[in-house]
């Protein structure tokens, strides 16, 4: 059962143009989401995160937006560049009582291609 | 360069030998955590440790087992290997035991191919 979807496995955009990841969750306690981007023969590294009382958060050319109502959130690059063609996974935080800790949830990921 | 280093980068076995990965986490981090990358799949959380200590356990199969010691490396052993194993294992650290921005510092992965 997955909690945290990404359902674009890989996704194509011209460069100069926007690219646009999706992400959608079914747990509500979730309370803090990240993106995290990977290159291969490389772990991933962490992009950009956002406060589930937040609906945007922009970091340059990177743009996460939550909605929570739809509990979807949506990672917007602007514009996109050849050096952004990587697997970017989105992973949700929430609290687990037995851990004493929060825990982290990731999607199966979504390979972005930016092509010259 | 996160700065958590993970030791072997390859790792070619038969099954049902046994293994053990180790991982170094950043200076300073007392948190590690072990995720598991099957093909097609996400990053499945498996175990965290913090200063030590078991902290949480996720989806980690019985002959799996992880430790944390001292100097704040872990390693994890893998035994009884599957073809299904195969996979590439991922160690994070941070510097909490958890907390909810949980920016979690990973290594290069070691990839692990059970024949």
């Amino acid at each position: 059962d997955q909690q945290v979807k990404q359902n674009s496995p890989s996704l194509s955009v011209q460069e100069g143009r926007i690219s646009i990841l999706n992400c959608d969750y079914t747990n509500s306690m979730f309370d803090y989401f990240l993106w995290y981007k990977k290159y291969p023969a490389e772990g991933p590294t962490f992009l950009i995160s956002i406060s589930s009382i937040k609906d945007k958060n922009e970091d340059g050319r990177f743009t996460v937006f939550l909605n929570k109502s739809a509990k979807h959130l949506s990672l917007h690059i602007v514009p996109s560049q050849p050096g952004d063609s990587a697997v970017y996974f989105c992973a949700a935080s929430a609290w687990y009582s037995g851990a004493g800790s929060y825990q982290l949830t990731f999607g199966k990921g979504t390979k972005l291609s930016v092509i010259p | 360069d996160s700065g958590v280093t993970q030791t072997p980068k390859h790792l070619i076995t038969a099954t049902g030998q046994r293994v053990t990965l180790r991982c170094s986490p950043r200076s300073g981090d007392l948190s590690v955590y072990w995720y598991q990358q099957s093909l097609d799949q996400g990053l499945q959380f498996l175990i965290q440790y913090y200063n030590g200590e078991e902290r949480a356990k996720g989806n980690i199969l019985e002959r799996f087992s992880a430790q944390q010691f001292p100097d704040l490396h872990s390693e994890l052993n893998l035994s009884s290997l599957e073809l299904g194993d195969s996979a590439l294992y991922f160690c994070a650290s941070s510097a909490t035991r958890g907390a909810a921005t949980n920016e979690q510092f990973f290594g290069p992965g070691t990839r692990l191919t059970v024949l």
